[in-house]
């Protein structure tokens, strides 16, 4: 059974760093794109950044470009966002999310259960 | 990357018919055939509910079904049950492996 399980959110200062981690198991993680999704407190969900199955190619919402990094190590089955330079717009529920493989290459086929990030002083 | 457009709610009677909308632009909704809708019931983990614009995935009933027309795309879901009260996403894939997400509706079954 497929599981994805976040960590490292919590309360962090503006201007401030925190590393998100994402255990996956259940499945052969070097086979899948994966992605970092976040629900913003009161709005829908914001597509953040995806990144390749070997990691060779990483992308990015307009909004993180050049403040969050994401990157894998599938020797630990593991992604990773790691995010500098916070802002309150920042704070949101941060998802880590499957995209799916075959038929489902078009979507995010599953999700782990989310970590908050809080971005105050 | 603008969100896509959605309802912030929507209600509907046990048994009855609902149909969420989700308008984005011919960059995203109007040139991919690549929307997904996604259900997420407060606390617990989005679930994949359709791909493609209106496949279903295995195991999703047939009472939700979706389309696509230019721009919009729609999902329906037939049969109201108390437990398809959730939030609904939709989502479209934008181009060079980006995605965009719409804001979200309330589905209340009344």
């Amino acid at each position: 059974e497929v599981h994805l399980v976040e960590s490292g959110g919590g309360l962090v200062q503006p201007g401030g760093s925190l590393r998100l981690s994402c255990a996956a198991s259940g499945f052969t993680f070097s086979d899948y794109w994966m992605n970092w999704v976040r629900q913003t407190p009161g709005k829908g969900l914001e597509w953040v950044a995806n990144i390749k199955k070997d990691g060779s190619e990483k992308y990015y919402v307009d909004s993180v470009k050049g403040r969050f990094t994401i990157s894998r190590d599938s020797s630990k089955n593991s992604l990773y966002l790691q995010m500098n330079s916070l802002r309150a717009e920042d704070t949101a529920v941060y998802y880590c999310a499957r995209r799916g493989y075959g038929d489902y290459d078009r979507a995010f086929d599953y999700w782990g259960q989310g970590t908050l990030v809080t971005v105050s002083s | 990357q603008s969100a896509l457009t959605q309802p912030r709610s929507v209600s509907g009677s046990p048994g009855q018919s609902v149909t969420i909308s989700c308008t984005g632009t011919s960059s995203d909704v109007g040139y991919f055939n690549y929307v997904s809708w996604y259900q997420h019931h407060l606390g617990k983990v989005p679930k994949f509910m359709i791909y493609d614009v209106s496949k279903r995935p295995s195991g999703v009933p047939d009472r939700f079904s979706a389309s696509k027309s230019g721009n919009t795309a729609s999902l329906t879901i037939s049969g109201l049950q108390a437990e398809d009260e959730a939030d609904y996403y939709c989502c479209s894939y934008a181009g060079s492996s980006t995605w965009v997400f719409g804001g979200g509706t309330k589905l209340t079954v009344l």
